[in-house]
């Protein structure tokens, strides 16, 4: 069973829109949350992390997330799209001692 | 730190040759990672090791992948012999620990088997 699913492959907003990324998670106990960002021929880089506490969480280059353990939600949200944040983004959990992926949306930023 | 380091970046390769994959890990990160990324598979954890030991295998996806930890500033995947399935792009990553999922993640061999 997927523990992260994140709905959209591709994500298209214009420069200086609002940045949603969703993703949500199956987990009976409460879970660690990740984003990653891969820009193009690079490895993934991590942006944000939840662990414990408080339940909205910055990250670098400006994006937060916020865990939404009634929704079992933790999206990715940016307020102003910049150019260099077109890239692709994983959501991620930790599974049996594992850091699971899901299958990972790719942000289009236009002029 | 100079971060995890892999080579090589590209590897183009004849079906049926044995590659060998490297990576150094960040000094001083107990945990290292082997991930395999493909468009039909997403990410996928092949094998990781603690302290230089491999401790869940069970990604690899057949006997032709083998895994190495030699110390702790070196691993390596191989696969013997390589079929064209195989083609994908591997990250190596390392970490302090398991669960905090703050991995470092190297920039990535991309395999192509031919």
């Amino acid at each position: 069973a997927q523990s992260v699913t994140q709905l959209g492959s591709h994500v298209s907003v214009s420069e200086g829109a609002l940045v949603l990324l969703r993703c949500n998670y199956s987990s009976s106990v409460p879970p660690y949350l990740f984003w990653y960002v891969q820009y193009p021929n690079q490895g993934l880089q991590l942006l944000l992390k939840y662990t414990t506490g408080a339940t909205l969480v910055k990250g670098i280059n400006g994006f937060e997330a916020e865990f939404k353990k009634s929704e079992t939600s933790f999206h990715l949200t940016k307020p102003s799209a910049h150019m260099s944040d077109a890239a692709e983004y994983f959501c991620a959990v930790i599974k049996a001692q594992k850091l699971v992926f899901g299958t990972g949306t790719r942000l289009l930023v236009s002029p | 730190d100079a971060g995890v380091i892999q080579s090589p970046r590209h590897e183009v390769t004849e079906m049926g040759q044995e590659v060998t994959l490297r990576c150094k890990p960040i000094s001083g990160h107990d945990y290292l990672f082997w991930y395999r990324q493909t468009m039909m598979r997403g990410l996928e954890l092949l094998i990781y090791f603690n302290n230089n030991v491999p401790i869940d295998d069970s990604g690899m996806p057949e006997d032709r992948f083998s895994a190495k930890m030699p110390n702790a500033s070196f691993s390596t995947l191989k696969i013997q012999p390589s079929e064209p399935r195989d083609s994908a792009v591997y990250f190596c990553a390392s970490s302090f620990d398991l669960a905090g999922g703050g991995y470092t993640f190297g920039s990535g061999t991309r395999l192509t088997v031919v």
